[in-house]
């Protein structure tokens, strides 16, 4: 499974664009990229999934390039409950894993 | 549609008392999986179980842990005689179908301190 590399820590503060980078060199051509988050005291959360170039939902934007070894998952004007760690995870299934991923900070 | 249940939320044992967790997939979900996750730390995988069959249980300590998912119940951790390191947070997940990019939803999990 491949791994990824993300930063440890971000701090932001409320209205601002958040954006989280995560390298995965080592991606398998069927490989997506999901992003989940986690709030202290709660199980992660799926936030966004993509395979290439960019993606958007409601919560966030994902964007992946050409050479799908990185991504950037988008938060577009956190606020103060957007603080939680964010996780890159990269195929899925039910061996993923999860590293220590980013813990957001949003301060007001 | 109820999320995934588990039960209960805290749950404190002595050491060599026996803790059963319970995990209620989500409705028509028959894939299940169990990670722990200790402070400050990612989850790790424990086992992947499919209606009355245990499909990966590698990520499962060799004693005193099982696992299992009947027919009719929820699926259910136990882990025999606890120590002070099994001290954790433990999360299940399910998911309608397993594939490497399947979607797995996450209940609140099982907070187990040892005493």
């Amino acid at each position: 499974l491949a791994k990824t590399t993300q930063p440890i820590s971000m701090d932001s503060y409320e209205g601002q664009e958040v954006n989280i980078t995560c390298s995965h060199n080592n991606i398998a051509t069927n490989d997506y990229i999901t992003w989940y988050q986690q709030f202290p005291s709660q199980g992660p959360r799926f936030i966004i999934q993509g395979y290439k170039t960019k993606v958007t939902n409601e919560v966030a934007s994902l964007f992946i390039p050409a050479d799908r070894k990185s991504s950037t998952l988008s938060l577009p004007r956190v606020s103060l409950s957007d603080t939680a760690v964010y996780y890159c995870l990269v195929g899925g299934g039910f061996k993923t894993i999860f590293g220590a991923g980013t813990r957001l900070f949003v301060k007001a | 549609n109820a999320g995934v249940m588990q039960n209960p939320r805290h749950l404190v044992r002595r050491r060599g008392q026996e803790a059963r967790l319970r995990c209620s997939p989500m409705k028509g979900h028959s894939h299940v999986y169990w990670y722990r996750q200790l402070p400050e730390e990612g989850l790790k995988f424990m086992v992947y179980l499919q209606k009355e069959n245990i499909i990966d249980e590698s990520g499962m300590p060799k004693e005193r842990f099982s696992a299992e998912f009947p027919k009719e119940g929820p699926s259910i951790l136990r882990i025999q005689q606890v120590v002070r390191g099994d001290s954790a947070a433990y999360f299940c997940a399910s998911s309608p179908n397993e594939g490497r990019n399947t979607e797995a939803f996450f209940g609140q999990g099982t907070r187990l301190t040892v005493v």
